[in-house]
């Protein structure tokens, strides 16, 4: 079965420093994976996803991600935090044998002080 | 329009009420999904419909009753509800996969839900 880990519930950085949010994944097939973000009571909205067609993947408010296979990560970087980062950051797995069906890690609460 | 929207926005019920969460979409998606978040939790799959046919129940009690009356609307009808049960629930909606797609889906805003 598919599974997600982020390491670290927590990470607090300053602001303009650099932001690393860890994920790795378990899969026996290439996955799809996604990074969410969620800020408070509000809905989760996509920074951006892997589909197998690069490695690394730009998305939205300055967001990258690298897909290593051979370490079966796909860590979350921004190199300058802004005070509006802070928000709950979701890693996310999709099995195509699972009917789009999508695995959530634990999250991670990315605080950035001033 | 790239929104999925929820209705209301929060809800507060007895026990031994019973009310509807509504979910819409207007991005042509064929599959919509019901999550409940708990608080510092991620979220947690309930049902996922494609093609506006049930396709996957994650064993969810039978107080919560799923229903999509047309591609674009999504309702979750509630009834005899547990204080357990308070959390977010989330509304989402993607393509349906396809070969070799990837189905990212886009969340509503939530309805916060209150048992008492």
């Amino acid at each position: 079965a598919q599974s997600v880990t982020q390491l670290g519930s927590h990470v607090s950085v300053s602001e303009g420093a650099l932001v690393l949010l860890r994920c790795n994944y378990s899969s026996s097939v290439p996955p799809y994976l996604f990074w969410y973000v969620q800020y408070p009571n509000q809905g989760l909205q996509l920074l951006l996803k892997y589909t197998s067609a690069a490695t690394l993947v730009k998305g939205i408010n300055g967001f990258e991600a690298e897909f290593k296979k051979s370490e079966t990560s796909f860590h979350l970087t921004k190199p300058s935090a802004h005070m509006s980062d802070a928000a709950e950051y979701f890693c996310a797995v999709s099995d195509p044998g699972q009917g789009g069906k999508l695995i959530f890690g634990q999250g991670t609460e990315l605080s950035v002080k001033p | 329009d790239t929104e999925v929207t929820q209705t209301p926005k929060h809800l507060v019920m007895g026990m031994t009420n019973k009310k509807s969460l509504k979910c819409e979409q207007h991005m042509g998606h064929r599959a919509m999904y019901w999550y409940k978040q708990k608080a510092k939790k991620p979220p947690e799959l309930m049902f996922v419909y494609s093609y506006e046919k049930l396709s996957i129940n994650e064993s969810v009690p039978s107080r919560f009753s799923p229903e999509c009356p047309n591609s674009s609307l999504l309702n979750l009808h509630l009834h005899a509800l547990q204080p357990e049960d308070s959390a977010l629930y989330l509304c989402a909606s993607s393509q349906v996969r396809t070969s070799g797609g990837a189905d990212e889906q886009f969340f509503g805003p939530g309805t916060r839900l209150t048992v008492l």
